[in-house]
């Protein structure tokens, strides 16, 4: 059984650029959440994804957006790229209702 | 407005001492209650978790203890290891509608050998 998996490992963007992160979520897992790690501070919730569908939203603007696969993979879309996105991008998955939720290993941004 | 809130920032002890973290949550809808190991450059694990129904739950080396009338729930670390020394997380969750983990800030433990 594969854990939580997230592509790319790093990237480097600069300001209003466009960028595309993916994730994997482990096997028989059918919710995928998004969060944002700043240096230094707790995870934040971006969005999260059940049934190919956005299933709750915090508080981050709409050029933050995201998708859910028929096989439970997601991406997290992120137009027009601020300098305070730079940050650790976690996805997390898990059986709906279960709330156990399973961390992949992050994809650092960092904008300049 | 901070819903949870997490102590100390961080914390320094002896190899086989114990280690102990608290939380304060304030959203009483909240109904479970997880901890995060996160080492530099990886992503949270989670180590143990609790349900306002039980007051205590032990998993090995670690155990959480429930407060719900004073919304509070600690994380103890029996017989620190070098090992341990991580960031921890406590966080909070509303089963339904959509289930977002709510952090507190972390606390870094490093346990000296």
């Amino acid at each position: 059984e594969t854990g939580v998996t997230q592509s790319p490992t790093h990237l480097i963007k600069t300001r209003g650029q466009q960028v595309t992160l993916r994730c994997s979520s482990q096997s028989g897992h059918n919710t995928v959440s998004w969060y944002q790690q700043a240096l230094g501070q707790g995870p934040q919730f971006i969005f999260q994804y059940y049934r190919e569908e956005e299933n709750g939203r915090g508080n981050f603007p709409p050029r933050f957006s995201g998708l859910q696969f028929p096989n439970y993979s997601s991406e997290l879309n992120v137009n027009a790229l601020e300098l305070d996105d730079s940050a650790l991008y976690l996805c997390a998955s898990s059986i709906r209702a279960n709330n156990e939720q399973f961390f992949g290993p992050g994809t650092r941004l960092t904008v300049l | 407005q901070q819903q949870v809130k997490q102590s100390p920032q961080s914390l320094i002890v002896q190899k086989g001492g114990i280690s102990i973290i608290n939380c304060a949550y304030e959203n009483t809808a909240f109904d479970y209650f997880p901890w995060y190991q996160q080492f530099p450059g990886k992503g949270p694990a989670l180590l143990i978790a609790i349900r306002p129904d039980v007051s205590e739950k032990k998993e090995g080396r670690f155990t959480i203890s429930f407060n719900k009338s004073a919304k509070q729930f600690s994380l103890h670390i029996m017989d620190s290891q070098p090992g341990d020394s991580a960031t921890y997380f406590c966080a909070a969750l509303t089963q339904g509608g959509s289930e977002k983990l709510v952090f507190g800030k972390g606390m870094k433990l490093t346990v000296n050998p």
